[in-house]
């Protein structure tokens, strides 16, 4: 069936540092896909989407590329802060209206 | 645009209590979802209402519920709560479009003792 397997956490990095979380999915036809960012106590925000193939969605210095022939869509950043530290999901929406998510990955930047 | 609104934010009840939450979603949004986030389970998928009906559900018991109004708003029941009904109940809602993100809301942290 249709799911989403993102890296597990806690990721620590040092300021500054260069930040990837893999998510890959796995889904028939071709879904729109999402990162979405938790700060403590709070819902989840949508931090970026792409809708097709090769779109790159990018926001706040966060990047990520639709990758259709690994199924794949990868959370970059280049510089990351500790206003970053959170807890990052991968999301698809496939078949209309149906959201897979995954299981969250906590990041902690350390100054 | 106003964004997802949820109350109330925190609820404490005892055990075998019942509990209503409730959920107004964007303007124009007319699916919302219902999600449960423990630390040990993630995001866990309750259903999904859309004009009224429910739509999608996901694998929980009976004693969780839920409603829509005409207006979208949308309400959750849990009925003879369980201590391991303490999570975050998270709400979203969407438009019909197959490239539109859930917005949510900041939850309500309910707590069972």
């Amino acid at each position: 069936g249709d799911s989403v397997t993102q890296m597990e956490g806690p990721v620590t990095l040092s300021e500054e540092a260069f930040l990837t979380i893999n998510c890959t999915y796995t889904a028939t036809g071709y879904p729109s896909l999402f990162w979405y960012v938790q700060y403590p106590g709070e819902g989840l925000q949508l931090l970026l989407k792409a809708t097709k193939a090769d779109d790159k969605g990018s926001n706040k210095g966060f990047e990520a590329t639709y990758r259709k022939e690994t199924t794949s869509f990868h959370l970059e950043k280049g510089s990351v802060q500790v206003s970053d530290s959170a807890v990052y999901f991968c999301a698809l929406r496939y078949n209309f209206n149906k959201f897979y998510f995954g299981s969250g990955t906590k990041l902690n930047v350390k100054p | 645009k106003a964004g997802v609104t949820q109350t109330p934010r925190y609820l404490i009840k005892t055990r075998g209590q019942q509990v209503t939450l409730s959920c107004s979603p964007i303007s124009g949004h007319r699916s919302v979802s219902w999600y449960q986030q423990t630390p040990g389970q993630g995001l866990q998928f309750l259903f999904e209402y859309f004009s009224e009906t429910q739509r999608n559900k996901g694998n929980f018991p009976g004693r969780f519920s839920g409603r829509q109004f005409s207006n979208s708003r949308s309400e959750m029941n849990v009925s003879t709560l369980e201590l391991g009904d303490s999570a975050l109940y998270l709400c979203a809602s969407s438009l019909e479009d197959y490239n539109s993100p859930l917005h949510f809301g900041n939850g309500t942290r309910l707590t069972v003792t």
